[in-house]
């Protein structure tokens, strides 16, 4: 157990729609980084948070956007759902926003229909 | 996306045998990591590489970090069932656009038979 936690864990959605992932990074963790982990293209980065502040932004779509509240948790929105963000989608989170020592969470599957 | 070049793909491995996997990139990267990731789970850290040459073990796993920054290389030795799952390389950079981000490779399936 790396100690950072996602819900949902899976997530089944239609084409059109707008879903919420929830992150909740390791107690004294700053730093929180969203992954999207599909098939064809592997484990891609998408946006880095440090202690609410974006610091980072990676291969995100528009459509994509994310934040990280007071309490440190972060949430990535994803919207106007299409059949190709179906993916596992995962957090990591850090103490500091230099660290290179990421631990992830269990993920969400995402599955658009 | 940009990701490490990593090889094999997939390995077929009796248990009890050797195995090993390496990652290379055209870019030079400041710390070389090695994950495993089990089905429907995220990726767990096996080992940390920070230095150029840096040799690290962890139990029946080890690592090291290339010379050239370029490239590094995971073994495990004695292998056992457990042992299945998917490898992942990631390197990472400091500074400028790519502060925090990890740069994964495409991952090295391993299959142990018993």
């Amino acid at each position: 157990d790396s100690g950072v936690t996602q819900t949902p864990k899976h997530l089944i959605t239609a084409t059109g729609q707008r879903v919420t992932l929830r992150c909740s990074p390791r107690s004294g963790d700053l730093s929180v980084y969203w992954y999207q982990q599909s098939l064809d293209q592997g484990l891609q980065f998408l946006i880095h948070y440090y202690n609410g502040e974006e610091r980072a932004k990676g291969n995100i779509l528009e459509r994509f956007s994310a934040q990280q509240f007071p309490d440190l948790h972060s949430e990535l929105n994803l919207s106007s759902l299409e059949l190709g963000d179906s993916a596992l989608y995962f957090c990591a989170s850090t103490l500091r926003s230099t660290t290179d020592t990421q631990y992830f969470g269990p993920g969400t599957r995402l599955t658009v229909l | 996306g940009q990701q490490l070049n990593q090889s094999p793909q997939s390995m077929f491995i009796q248990e009890g045998e050797d195995v090993s996997m390496n990652c290379t990139s055209s870019s030079i990267f400041n710390t070389w990591l090695w994950y495993k990731q089990d089905p429907g789970e995220g990726p767990v850290l096996l080992i940390a590489l920070y230095k150029a040459g840096e040799l690290t073990s962890n139990g029946r796993l080890t690592a090291q970090f290339g010379i050239t920054r370029k490239d590094s290389f995971l073994n495990i030795s004695a292998s056992i069932p457990s042992d299945v799952g998917i490898y992942f390389c990631a390197g990472h950079r400091t500074g400028g656009t790519s502060y925090g981000k990890l740069t994964f490779g495409q991952g090295t399936i391993l299959t142990v038979h018993p």
